[in-house]
């Protein structure tokens, strides 16, 4: 079973920031946090990652609390193309359990 | 750079015959390698991983198998296929040269009628 809890569903306004919530209250210390997202049709693509420090990349924000039991994505300017199912996942690489994610919608 | 390749993308096969999905990595030596399968509108599953040639774990009871004749190439296969075969699969690979994160190749479609 996925080891993280996410909605099911979201609306975004184009052009402004999307903030996606995960929660994994029983995340280990040594478990990363990964992001993916997946366009239908196409395998997922990497996000964006984290252990304990808040992370950005050209993609990206991810805030991790400092209790490390949730995590959010932060897409600062969303677009059209960002709709997608977005997956948060716990573990230290390897083998990754994805579950049901939230699907984000960008809106005009 | 590292890329994934896998294939064919998509394919139509009917109910009891073979079947043989492709992929590659290339750019990096001894990778990890994964099949996923992603049934229609749900979650992906894991069905295989691979840490060398001729490792393979299986992580669910099922009507495929795995296997990896080569440092970066690993194939799943079926000798009779069943309906509840049909989804979208996934090959990925993670390594020491992504940091452990994993990528995934474009997928391969499966219908099988």
């Amino acid at each position: 079973d996925a080891k993280t809890t996410q909605p099911t569903s979201m609306d975004c306004a184009e052009g402004r920031a999307a903030n996606l919530p995960c929660n994994h209250s029983t995340i280990s210390g040594n478990e990363y946090v990964y992001w993916y997202r997946q366009i239908h049709s196409q395998g997922p693509q990497y996000i964006i990652h984290g252990l304990k420090n808040n992370e950005t990349n050209e993609m990206a924000s991810l805030i991790i609390t400092e209790d490390r039991k949730s995590s959010t994505l932060i897409l600062p300017h969303a677009t059209l193309r960002d709709t997608a199912v977005y997956y948060c996942i716990v573990g230290q690489g390897g083998k990754l359990i994805f579950g049901q994610g939230t699907e984000l919608s960008v809106k005009p | 750079s590292q890329t994934i390749h896998q294939w064919p993308a998509t394919l139509v096969q009917p109910v009891g015959s073979p079947l043989s999905l492709e992929c590659t990595v290339e750019g990096t030596s001894n990778p990890n390698l994964y099949w996923y399968r992603q049934a229609a509108g749900r979650g992906l599953q894991l069905l295989f991983y691979s840490v060398g040639i001729g490792q393979i774990s299986s992580e669910v009871p099922q009507n495929l198998s795995a296997s990896r004749p080569q440092d970066r190439q690993f194939i799943l296969s079926s000798k009779k296929l069943l309906l509840s075969d049909s989804g979208f699969y996934l090959c990925a690979w993670s390594g020491t040269v992504s940091g452990n994160t994993i990528y995934f190749g474009e997928g391969s479609w499966l219908t099988v009628v």
